[in-house]
């Protein structure tokens, strides 16, 4: 069956980064998009941005540039998501979501909270 | 980006009732259009995908409609299993933007 692995939990300080990686099984990791989506405590979903493996080429949302990377490890079917100069406000469970075909994710890492405080 | 605003932000119903959920995008977005559930503590789970179709393995009670630039989530028949959060997304274009949420809490 197809899962998605997340690494664990993290506390972070202030101005410092993350690095969060998804370990797709039981698919194909190349060809389908694998996009981080954040949601912080009692709040919504905010997708962050996507990668394509096969194509090494990724796609942020305006308000992670130049503070988010993401990329993808073909040899090991990961992907990691990178984010840094952290605030308190990027405190949230990280999700990594495998794309389907219209842009929805039907299979979702189990999410991974990132906690940032002093 | 594309705002999706969701409609009510919270609900309450019985067991039994029926319930429909509304999300309007800012702009057209044709039928790329999915609805999630999510239960406290878990991903969300997709439940309906271009608007209407129904994913594999949801129950048939769940379904999803448009109506002009407008779209509805329906529940036909609520079971205590789907009191819970549920999220429209929009597909149409990055970055992808999620509805606020519906809160369909128990009567």
């Amino acid at each position: 069956q197809v899962q998605l692995v997340q690494s664990g939990a993290e506390v972070k300080k202030p101005g410092s980064s993350v690095k969060v990686s998804c370990k797709t099984s039981g698919v194909t990791f190349s060809t389908n998009a694998i996009s981080w989506v954040r949601q912080a405590p009692a709040q919504g979903l905010e997708w962050m941005g996507a990668i394509v493996p096969i194509f090494h080429k990724s796609k942020n949302a305006q308000k992670f540039e130049g503070r988010l990377t993401i990329t993808a490890d073909e040899s090991t079917s990961t992907a990691y998501m990178d984010l840094k100069s952290l605030t308190s406000d990027d405190t949230a469970v990280y999700f990594c979501a495998r794309e389907g075909a219209g842009g929805n994710f039907v299979h979702w890492g189990q999410g991974t909270l990132v906690t940032v405080s002093s | 980006d594309i705002q999706m605003t969701q409609s009510p932000s919270s609900l309450s119903a019985s067991v039994g009732d029926r319930v429909t959920i509304a999300c309007r995008p800012s702009q057209s977005i044709g039928t790329n259009l999915n609805w999630y559930q999510q239960k406290p503590g878990k991903a969300p789970k997709l439940l309906i995908y271009a608007a209407s179709s129904l994913q594999s393995g949801v129950p048939s009670r769940f379904s999803g409609s448009t109506s002009g630039t407008d779209f509805t989530l329906t529940i036909s028949t609520l079971q205590p299993e789907d009191f819970a959060t549920y999220y429209c997304q929009q597909s149409y274009s990055t970055p992808y933007t999620f509805g606020q949420g519906t809160k369909l809490e128990i009567k």
